[in-house]
């Protein structure tokens, strides 16, 4: 009965390789997110979409790319694999609107490009 | 855009004793303000929001404040548990999400 999930849980692949990330939530939720957790713990959004609208965090590199098959679910596409795309990545959604900011994580998935 | 700002980025306190963590804020729109707390090896969640109508709010032994005009929010945790230790981010965000942006995270210690 999770509520966001995320697969896989780790993942290590080599440089230039091309990636996804699978995330699935059972809430309802109108609105999902992609975050990257680096080292430091920095928390940093890469995107938003909802139905209507995807925003793009203007510093992400073009090699990623969110694909929603449906309101439930946002994948991550990472093409050409860096060294520096190694973090944490996060998974979110939120109900919207102006009781719905509260936005719900998965478990997270820890990347690592070697 | 929205600058979330975060102090301390690390703090250890004894166990039973209260901590503080403080933020500052740049966009005078931001109206939500809310705290996530991270485990080790979870996703953040959250903790206690606060909205730019209301001064203080208190869940047990957490509270935040918030003081619009000078645009900055705090968390105060009395009465610390070990289990308290984790990673404290503070966010903004418009009401109805918009903007919004984390904080840099502190990661609180509870000593027993």
């Amino acid at each position: 009965d999770t509520a966001v999930s995320q697969t896989p849980k780790y993942l290590v692949t080599q440089m230039g390789n091309d990636k996804s990330i699978k995330c699935e939530q059972n809430l309802g939720h109108d609105t999902m997110y992609w975050y990257k957790q680096d080292s430091k713990k920095f928390l940093k959004i890469m995107f938003s979409y909802n139905n209507k609208e995807l925003i793009i965090n203007e510093t992400v590199p073009n090699r990623f790319s969110p694909k929603s098959p449906d309101k439930a679910h946002l994948n991550l596409h990472i093409n050409s694999l860096e060294l520096g795309d190694s973090a944490v990545y996060f998974c979110a959604s939120s109900q919207g609107g102006y009781r719905g900011n509260e936005q719900f994580f998965g478990p997270g998935t820890r990347l690592t490009v070697l | 855009g929205e600058n979330v700002e975060q102090h301390p980025s690390t703090l250890s306190v004894q166990e039973g004793d209260s901590a503080v963590i403080k933020c500052t804020y740049s966009d005078s729109a931001s109206n939500y303000f809310p705290w996530y707390k991270q485990e080790l090896g979870k996703g953040p969640q959250l903790i206690i929001d606060i909205r730019s109508n209301v001064g203080e709010k208190k869940d047990q032994r957490i509270a935040v404040t918030l003081n619009k005009t000078a645009k900055h929010f705090s968390l105060h945790i009395t009465e610390t548990q070990p289990e308290d230790s984790a990673v404290y981010f503070c966010a903004a965000m418009g009401n109805y999400g918009q903007n919004f942006v984390f904080g840099p995270g502190t990661r609180l210690s509870v000593l027993p």
